[in-house]
């Protein structure tokens, strides 16, 4: 049972360049989401999928875009990243809608991402 | 703006030693309260929920929570910490009702405890 699975783990990128981070759950969960931390910053939503079909920006959008593919699969892509995108980036997953019912978040293992 | 203080960036302790985490949050309605922990290089990881009932919550590890409603608070205790026990704690207050699918889950800018052993 593996959980929540995000590829890849380390990624340096050039400024201007472009990527996408990987996430999977098995879990069968309806909720899907994707946080940046940064230190003293805690963690900051990007962007969330709250069911297969639907996206919706978080906290910090902007220099991002998602999709979700399946229900299992919810991809965050940088299309020109920039040095302030440096961070460590986490997928997570929950059962049900965050407020909507009693289901914690379920982390991956977390992709560090360095723009130069 | 709705929000989740922890007012200790870092906290060093000697192995035995008692510990408290504060966590205040600024909203007034109904709530679920969550600590997370995040080890040297690892995910964050669920330490404890509390969703209603019992104010004291137990969770993994020896560690529990008390949830006191007139002072917006969440504060993680344990009794003896362990060299093991050093990691980033991150408290995170969901919103009931608020509004939007989201729910509007917001973390604390987390508290890294050092042990010494």
């Amino acid at each position: 049972n593996a959980g929540v699975t995000q590829t890849p783990k380390f990624q340096v990128l050039k400024t201007g360049q472009s990527m996408t981070l990987q996430c999977a759950q098995d879990m069968n969960h309806n909720s899907m989401y994707w946080y940046r931390q940064d230190p003293g910053m805690g963690l900051r939503l990007i962007y969330y999928s709250a069911s297969e079909g639907t996206t919706d920006k978080g906290e910090v959008p902007n220099g991002y875009n998602v999709s979700r593919l399946n229900k299992r699969e919810f991809s965050l892509r940088l299309e020109s990243a920039a040095p302030s995108q440096t961070s460590v980036y986490f997928c997570a997953s929950s059962g049900h809608q965050l407020g909507q019912g009693n289901s914690p978040l379920h982390f991956g293992n977390g992709t560090r991402l360095t723009v130069t | 703006a709705q929000s989740v203080s922890q007012h200790n960036h870092h906290v060093i302790l000697s192995e035995a030693a008692s510990l408290e985490l504060g966590c205040n949050y600024s909203y007034g309605g109904t709530v679920n309260l969550f600590w997370y922990v995040q080890y040297p290089g690892q995910h964050l990881q669920l330490l404890l929920k509390y969703f209603s009932g019992d104010p004291l919550v137990k969770g993994i590890k020896g560690f529990e929570a008390e949830f006191i409603k007139s002072k917006f608070s969440f504060n993680l205790r344990k009794p003896s910490v362990q060299w093991s026990d050093t990691a980033e704690y991150f408290c995170a207050v969901n919103q009931l009702g608020y509004g939007g699918s989201q729910g509007n889950l917001i973390f604390g800018k987390g508290t890294k405890l050092s042990v010494k052993p």
